[in-house]
Formats: structure tokens, sequence, C-alpha cells
């Protein structure tokens, strides 16, 4: 089974800052991969898949790179909505497997 | 618009039994592969199982596999999580969602609360 591994678990971060969360896979997923951001109470979104490709609606300072077993989500100008845990999501094979989340919190 | 409403969460004993239901509209269910994706309180997401569109393929995580059977019924746009056998650990918000064709999840219902507690 894949594993997939997030860093950190916990980002703090001002409005502005430029933000990387890491996602590693435990084998190759290629560009299978998803980002979800999920607010307290809510129900997951979908921000970026294929590793890279920005789902409709979500702004442009989100974007994803990566392939193989090491992925990036990246938000270039934190904005105070942003606040909110991180997901990655590998859908290469079954099992499917999620990060274990990044919490990004205000400094 | 999409729209994905999950029904069913309840407390229930250990040991009990419990079927989850997932009413679809806004698009072609026939035409989907969907999920059953669960979050215990204050952890993260947990991928429970997957069923194709045609109900040919149909996956389980380890921590379910010969407790929980997915099913759906695309005359009536509906996805089931039949839960036996049920432990204080499977308590969670269960979520329904629904594959894209390459397979990454691009809708969410709000989730139906599950709680396994004597």
């Amino acid at each position: 089974d894949i594993q997939m591994t997030q860093s950190p678990s916990t980002l703090s971060a001002s409005v502005g800052d430029r933000v990387t969360i890491t996602c590693r896979a435990s084998q190759s997923i290629s560009s299978w991969l998803a980002w979800y951001q999920q607010k307290p109470g809510k129900a997951p979104k979908l921000l970026i898949y294929k590793a890279f490709s920005l789902e409709s609606g979500v702004p442009s300072r989100f974007s994803g790179s990566g392939s193989g077993t090491e992925f990036t989500l990246t938000i270039s100008s934190l904005q105070p909505d942003d606040f909110a845990t991180y997901y990655c999501q590998q859908y290469h094979s079954y099992p499917r497997a999620f990060g274990q989340g990044t919490k990004v919190e205000i400094k | 618009e999409v729209q994905l409403v999950e029904s069913g969460g309840v407390l229930v004993k250990p040991g009990g039994s419990l079927r989850l239901s997932c009413a679809d509209s806004g698009f072609t269910f026939s035409s989907y592969g969907m999920n059953w994706v669960r979050q215990a309180p204050g952890k993260g997401l947990e991928w429970v199982s997957s069923i194709s569109d045609s109900s040919i393929y149909i996956y389980y995580a380890d921590s379910v596999r010969g407790r929980f059977t997915v099913s759906r019924d695309n005359a009536k746009n509906s996805l089931f999580l039949q839960m036996n056998s049920l432990r204080a650990e499977d308590t969670a918000v269960y979520y329904c969602a629904r594959n894209r064709a390459a397979g990454e999840v691009d809708y969410w219902g709000q989730g139906t609360q599950v709680t396994v507690s004597s």
C-alpha cells in the first residue's frame, strides 16, 4: 500500500506570506495527486488535481508541482480565507491514501 | 448544481449495524465512480471505500473490509454504505464523494455523523 506523508503538520504564517506544503509518497504515483482544503465543520474542497492542474474557480495563488514521490502545494500570497487544513491524496492505486494534513494557522 | 446528501448517521452501540445513504443530483450519477471517506473527531481524512460507475469494481480500506459493504442504485441516484460489527473507532463523520474519470474527488457531501458508543 502507498503511504502519504505531509510536512509540516502545522504551519504558522502571516497574510501575504508565501507558503509551501510538502507531500511525499512511499512509492511513485506519477502525477496522480490531488490537494484539498478543509475548513472546520466543512467538507474538503478540491484545489489541485494531477499534481499541478488548478481546479476551476480556485484562485491562481494556489499552485502544485512535483511528480513521482515528491510534491508541493504553494500559496503565493496567503490570504485570510486560506487559513485551513490542507490534505494531499494519491489516486494512483487502491487503497487510496491521504496525507495526515497540514494546518495553516495565523501567526 | 451537483449535490450529494448523506443520511443515516446516528448513535449506535458497539457491535451494531447501520446503513448510510447518499442521494445525488445535478449530474449523471451512473457515469461516475463514488467514494466514502470518513473523518474521526479531530483527525484527518480516511478513505473507506470506492465503487465504480457500474459496480463492477469495489474497493475497501483494510480497517473496514469484511464489515462494511458499499453499493449503489443507479436508477435511484443513490449510494449506500452498510456498516456491520461497528466499533468505537468507526466513530466519524462519513462523507460521500464523487470521482472524476481520472480518479480525483471533485464533489463532497456535507457528511453524516456516526457515533459508536455504549
